[in-house]
């Protein structure tokens, strides 16, 4: 099956950092999306792509569809203590058959602000 | 527009027993998704469904694991005869229908609940 990998696995940053981290896929998706996970939570969707080159941004919340479409990157500015949790990329692969929408998800990475 | 809901969110069951997972999706959404997770991993895919038919089920071990999204009520997870390993938080996710990609296509933006942590004692 799809495989999805997310790196960094956990970063530790301070308050007011930058923060990247990104997802690879061994093949081509056509739709790319961010979730954030908070403990005993369920995810929650931070930002949807759906062209190859495409940049949005959603408050502190920066993320791009890579233009090889097997790749994408999302970027957290100025860090604040809620942004900690795991954040998972999620990704449709392009296949011929547009009959099943499932999304195939990445292995997270954990933020940790450091005090 | 209430988010979608997941009942119970706490679920202890003895080995051997049943679990039955509820998730009433979000408002307008016809199409559901369940997913298991393991502490400390990712989300892996067990069924999608809409109404009335199961789409992929590619993810959901063959035996004593079933669903089912009715007509009217709730999607159902059914676990039969449980064993310890399959306590897990799971998920349940609803799409809206897309827009401009025939009757039937789910958006592939899927909004979750807040999860079922079923523990098998």
């Amino acid at each position: 099956g799809q495989q999805l990998n997310q790196s960094p696995q956990s970063m530790f940053i301070q308050e007011g950092e930058d923060v990247s981290m990104n997802c690879t896929s061994s093949s081509i998706f056509n739709t790319w999306l961010w979730y954030k996970q908070d403990p005993g939570e369920g995810p929650v969707l931070l930002i949807a792509l759906y062209k190859a080159g495409e940049l949005t941004s959603n408050g502190r919340l920066t993320a791009q569809f890579g233009i090889t479409r097997k790749d994408s990157f999302l970027n957290i500015s100025a860090s604040i203590p809620s942004d900690v949790g795991i954040y998972f990329c999620a990704g449709a692969p392009y296949i011929s058959n547009f009959g099943n929408e499932k999304l195939t998800f990445g292995t997270g990475t954990r933020l940790t602000i450091i005090p | 527009n209430a988010g979608v809901m997941q009942n119970p969110r706490h679920l202890v069951r003895r080995r051997g027993q049943e679990a039955r997972l509820r998730c009433s999706p979000m408002k307008g959404h016809s199409h559901v998704y369940w997913y298991r997770q393991l502490p400390e991993e990712g989300l892996k895919f067990m069924v999608y469904l809409q109404k009335e038919n199961i789409i992929d089920e590619s993810g959901m071990p063959k035996e004593r694991f079933s669903a089912e999204f009715p007509k009217e009520g709730p999607s159902i997870l059914r676990i039969q005869q449980v064993v310890r390993g399959d306590s897990a938080a799971y998920f349940c996710a609803s799409s809206p229908p897309a827009s401009g990609r025939g009757s039937g296509r789910a958006s592939y933006e899927q909004y979750f609940g807040p999860g079922t942590r079923l523990t098998v004692t």
